[in-house]
């Protein structure tokens, strides 16, 4: 009964490779979020989709494309990783309004680029 | 732009104890958000102010929010073991949420 999954939970990739992180939400939001946690704690959005659609882009390399196949998944791609894409990275879903409402965040993906 | 700011940066405490969060922002908001994180998990909600409300209280958590002064605090009473987490405020800006860098809060039993 997972409200917000996340796969997998750790990634360990060379430099120059390109992985995928996936997401899923079952709790019929209709908003779907990727943020970057730094080894800091600090947390900061990168995007965000409502319905599929992309609404928020922060200023994030076009290396990393997320894709929405539907309103329950939000998966993250990064083409030719780089040594500074090491953080974990969380998926959160929300109702329309997301700022006005809660968030909920998967448990995160720790990649580690070597 | 970082929209929270916490302090203290650390706080460590007996169990039984009281802790105190605060969190300065910078621009007008319509809510503030308070969300834990326990390690190598991700962040649970806990409580959401509106710029409307001055305090609100959920179990043995009190949240207040000063909107003249752009700061909140979260209060957590007779702290328990199992409150050691990191604890960040988060407040809305241009459609998305701030998050600051958090307190990490250690209980010890």
């Amino acid at each position: 009964d997972t409200a917000v999954s996340q796969t997998p939970k750790y990634l360990v990739t060379q430099m120059g490779n390109d992985k995928s992180i996936k997401c899923e939400q079952n709790l019929g939001h209709d908003t779907m979020y990727w943020y970057k946690q730094d080894s800091k704690k600090f947390l900061k959005i990168m995007f965000s989709y409502n319905n599929k659609e992309l609404i928020i882009n922060e200023t994030v390399p076009n290396r990393f494309s997320p894709k929405s196949p539907d309103k329950a998944h939000l998966n993250l791609h990064i083409n030719s990783l780089e040594l500074g894409d090491s953080a974990v990275y969380f998926c959160a879903s929300s109702h329309l309004g997301g700022t006005l409402n809660e968030q909920f965040f998967g448990p995160g993906t720790r990649l580690t680029v070597l | 732009s970082q929209q929270g700011e916490e302090d203290p940066q650390a706080l460590s405490i007996q169990e039984g104890e009281n802790a105190t969060m605060n969190c300065s922002y910078k621009t007008s908001i319509n809510n503030l958000q308070w969300y834990r994180q326990n390690s190598g998990r991700g962040l649970v909600h806990l409580i959401l102010i509106r710029s409307n409300e001055r305090e609100k209280h959920s179990g043995r958590l009190r949240v207040t929010l000063d909107t003249s002064k752009k700061s909140s605090s979260l209060l957590i009473t007779a702290s328990r073991a199992a409150d050691t987490a990191s604890y960040f405020c988060a407040t809305p800006e241009s459609g998305k949420l701030i998050f600051g860098q958090g307190t990490t809060l250690q209980v010890k039993p």
